[in-house]
């Protein structure tokens, strides 16, 4: 019931393409959070959501908490380079404590 | 401010020699702070938490320990580290519930 499925694992797109993942869990829950992870560095906060239907951009990236509370998606519009890296979806449990997804490896070639 | 300072950036050690990582917060007080394992660049995977000094909770039984011996110092410790201890290791932080976690730059484990 912890458990959260992201998909796709990898993508490789070509520079200007609008990129989708999302997360899915059997659980419902109160909070989404995305990350990237650049490579060699740790995961950094993206956007976070707190309810349900909350649709919320930062820049070229919108993420939105599903109306069942049960999945999220991530949208990065005309990638770019720079966008490379892996990308997880987390939830938060108890004690403050993060679970997150397998991540998705995206590759974007100029 | 906050930040979070991990170190080493990298380590290679040979299989049952003793490891110890530190993490350190500064600018908050009272931070949640939490070592979690990477391998292979893919799943995160969380090994210790703590909500204050001397407060330890493992998730995984490994061949790892966690102390907390001051506010905002976070250490990782092994006696013998092994081979399946070679990994992406990272700290993090956060306030409390609500506000996602800061993560350090990670320490890259080898155990040679």
């Amino acid at each position: 019931g912890q458990q959260l499925n992201q998909s796709p694992q990898s993508m490789f797109i070509q520079e200007g393409e609008d990129v989708s993942m999302n997360c899915t869990s059997s659980s419902i829950f109160n909070t989404w959070l995305w990350y990237k992870q650049d490579p060699g560095e740790g995961p950094v906060l993206l956007i976070a959501l707190y309810k349900a239907g909350e649709l919320t951009s930062n820049g070229r990236l919108t993420a939105q908490f599903g109306i069942t509370r049960k999945d999220s998606f991530l949208n990065i519009s005309a990638s770019i380079p720079s966008d490379v890296g892996i990308y997880f979806c987390a939830r938060e449990t108890s004690g403050s404590r993060l679970t997150f997804g397998e991540g998705t490896q995206l590759t974007v070639n100029p | 401010s906050q930040t979070i300072h991990q170190w080493p950036a990298t380590l290679v050690q040979p299989v049952g020699s003793p490891l110890s990582l530190e993490c350190t917060v500064e600018g908050t007080s009272n931070p949640n702070l939490y070592w979690y394992r990477q391998a292979a660049g893919r799943g995160l995977q969380l090994l210790f938490y703590s909500v204050g000094i001397g407060q330890i909770s493992s998730e995984v039984p490994q061949n790892l320990s966690a102390s907390r011996p001051q506010d905002r110092q976070f250490i990782l410790s092994s006696k013998k580290l092994l081979l399946s201890d070679s990994g992406f290791y990272l700290c993090a932080w956060n306030p409390g519930q609500g506000y996602g976690y800061t993560f350090g730059s990670g320490t890259r484990l080898t155990v040679v």
